[in-house]
């Protein structure tokens, strides 16, 4: 099975700020990688897909990038509505496999 | 606009059996795979089970591999999870997604498995 470990598990920032969440893969998934925020109580949304392709309707301050084993997600610029929880996913291979998620709280 | 409406959780004693629907709309249902994942209460996100568009290829975690079963009805646009012997370990909402990438998700369907 591949192992996905994100890191940090929390991070505390304010309104503004550049952020950054990293996902390594513990084998090659190439950029069969997406990105998930879920707020309390909701569904979660996928951010990002392939790695850095930006979902329809999502704000270009997100990014993501890399490829193979190690990935990243950017906030340019923290905005209220960003503090919530962000998962990675692999679907390289069965079985598909989340990162343990990052809470982003407001410091 | 793509609709995932999930129903058919509820609370189930141990080794009880539930099925899980999720009916979709807004897109071509058999073109896409449809993905299971559940949520404990506090937890993180975790992949339950993937079927193809044509229902012809299943994909299950461990954990759950031999008690559910994911099927499909594609004169339906519905996706199913039969939960069979189901543990205590199995509280969780259940989301249903398109796709293995989830690109669209339903709003969850709680499952709590208690005496």
């Amino acid at each position: 099975d591949i192992q996905m470990t994100q890191s940090p598990s929390s991070l505390s920032a304010s309104v503004g700020d550049r952020v950054t969440i990293t996902c390594r893969a513990s084998q090659g998934i190439r950029n069969d990688l997406g990105w998930y925020q879920q707020k309390p109580g909701k569904a979660p949304k996928r951010l990002i897909y392939a790695a850095s392709s930006l979902q329809s309707g999502v704000p270009s301050r997100f990014s993501g990038s890399g490829s193979g084993t190690e990935f990243t997600l950017t906030i340019s610029s923290l905005q209220p509505e960003d503090f919530a929880t962000y998962y990675c996913l692999q679907h390289d291979s069965y079985p598909i496999t989340f990162g343990q998620g990052t809470r982003l709280e407001i410091k | 606009e793509v609709k995932l409406l999930e129903s058919g959780g509820g609370m189930v004693q141990p080794g009880g059996s539930l099925r899980l629907s999720c009916a979709a709309s807004g897109f071509t249902f058999s073109s896409f795979a449809m993905t299971w994942v559940r949520q404990a209460p506090g937890k993180g996100l975790a992949w339950v089970s993937t079927l193809s568009g044509s229902g012809g290829s299943t994909y299950y975690a461990d954990s759950v591999k031999g008690r559910f079963t994911i099927s499909r009805d594609n004169s339906k646009n519905t996706v199913y999870l039969q939960m069979s012997s189901l543990r205590a370990e199995d509280t969780a909402v259940y989301y249903c997604a398109r796709d293995v990438n989830g690109g669209y998700w339903g709003q969850g369907t709680l499952v709590t498995v208690s005496s």
